[in-house]
């Protein structure tokens, strides 16, 4: 089946640092790719969409200031979680859809820790 | 608007007992039914799904049937395994934007 990795799986910064968390599908081009939120013993949350070239569709109550995605490639997504606060310390999950509007796949997630 | 509820865990049972995980869900429309499972440390992954009433999906031994007359989508296994100690969610993707809901996860531990 179709592969998505995320680099790093996990990463501790410091409060006030940004961190870059990537998603790449392996084996196919992913025209869409969502980005998640696990908190935990909650479920998953959708932060945002991202379409390869266009700018990502944020859900409410999300901030795209401080939550930047970007799609620049059919294979590659980013987030970037932006002077990081303790409160951003979870589990992030990305997933990424073909363009026949298949099955979403998902990464295995990164865990970030914010001291 | 939709949604999916699933029994709340954690779930935990001796190896070889019968599993019963509930999902119900409120949707307009016939939307396809996932169920996802998440081992531990690792992402999603979808386990089985269902695209019309009354389909039955069916993976490693788990199994699911889409019931419209009950709205339900409830994942059975007839004998786990340690192996299968996971978090598990029922999901409702939203065909018109591809979002998916989820439930909120059932912990399942099994016992040796």
């Amino acid at each position: 089946g179709a592969v998505v990795s995320q680099h790093p799986s996990r990463v501790i910064c410091k409060s006030g640092t940004s961190v870059k968390i990537e998603c790449r599908s392996l084996d196919f081009q992913a025209t869409t790719m969502f980005w998640y939120r696990q908190f935990p013993k909650q479920s998953l949350m959708l932060m945002a969409t991202s379409n390869e070239g266009s700018k990502a569709t944020y859900e409410q109550g999300v901030e795209k200031d401080k939550f930047l995605i970007n799609h620049a490639s059919l294979t590659l997504s980013t987030l970037t979680v932006t002077s990081a606060h303790p409160e951003d310390s979870s589990f992030y999950i990305c997933s990424a859809q073909g363009p026949q509007g298949e099955t979403q796949y998902f990464g295995p997630g990164t865990r970030l820790l914010v001291l | 608007g939709d949604s999916v509820t699933q029994m709340e865990g954690p779930v935990t049972l001796s190896e070889e007992a019968f599993l019963t995980i509930n999902c119900t869900y409120t949707a307009t429309g016939y939307p396809s039914l996932f169920w996802y499972v998440q081992y531990p440390g690792e992402g999603l992954q979808l386990l089985l799904k269902a695209t019309k009433a009354d389909d039955k999906g069916s993976n490693k031994g788990f199994e699911a049937t889409y019931r419209k007359e009950t709205t339900s989508f409830h994942l059975e296994k007839g004998s786990v395994q340690v192996s299968d100690s996971a978090v598990y969610f029922c999901a409702l993707p939203m065909n018109r934007d591809d979002k998916i809901i989820f439930g909120k996860g059932t912990r399942l531990h099994i016992l040796p």
